[in-house]
């Protein structure tokens, strides 16, 4: 079975312009996550979709970044305009369902490396 | 100057040694400890979990320890080996939606 996928594995873009990157979760994974990495910090929870429905987006920065996930598979996030600040390494991860009280594993992607010149 | 957040904690095993990285968690109400491992080019990787209401739980050549009082957690990692050097990051399921809350990660390093 395939895992989660990102793409592009790197971009790197000028600040201002705009950059959209992609995750495909497994198959059949209702819950798909954004997580980012900021120059070794931390990984933060930016949001998360149940099927095409923003569940919680209490970690998204600023009103530059846009995520959808149109049809419950993949999952788009674009930065725009992006600043300098937004360089770091943006993760996807999916899980299956949520069960009360359950782990809830999730399974993370490669990771999108951004940098912003 | 150095910033504050860009330099990892890390620590340097022998291989064939025991490994132990603690961990601080913030969220007396989080479920579920998880621990994963980063390797170069790839995401976490989920190692083990723990829920809230064990002090330990083993894996293979794995051990992670829960202590609520002090809201500490520890991953032992036995007979340390060259492909267990990574970054390693605790992770605490901080609601209900599965929302995971990172710590700032430990780099591990094994010589031979």
């Amino acid at each position: 079975e395939a895992g989660v996928t990102q793409f592009p594995s790197h971009s790197v873009i000028e600040k201002g312009q705009t950059v959209t990157l992609r995750c495909d979760p497994i198959s059949g994974h209702d819950n798909l996550y954004w997580y980012r990495r900021v120059m070794g910090k931390e990984i933060k929870f930016l949001l998360h979709f149940v099927k095409e429905s923003k569940q919680d987006e209490s970690g998204m920065p600023n009103n530059r970044f846009l995520a959808e996930r149109t049809g419950g598979t993949y999952s788009t996030l674009k930065v725009q305009p992006a600043e300098l600040e937004d360089s770091g390494v943006y993760f996807c991860a999916s899980s299956q369902h949520i069960l009360a009280g359950g782990p809830n594993e999730q399974f993370f992607g490669p990771g999108t490396r951004l940098t912003v010149l | 100057g150095e910033s504050v957040g860009l330099h990892l904690p890390t620590l340097s095993v022998q291989e064939g040694d025991n490994s132990i990285i603690n961990c601080a968690y913030s969220n007396s109400a989080s479920d579920y400890f998880i621990w994963y491992k980063q390797e170069s080019g790839k995401g976490p990787q989920f190692i083990i979990d723990i829920r809230s209401n064990m002090d330990k739980r083993q894996g293979q050549r794995v051990t992670v320890l829960l202590n609520k009082t002090v809201k500490h957690l520890s991953l032992q990692i036995a007979a340390t080996q060259p492909g267990d050097s990574a970054v390693y990051f605790c992770a605490e399921k901080s609601d209900s939606w599965g929302k995971l809350q990172f710590g700032a990660g430990t780099q591990v390093v094994v010589t031979p």
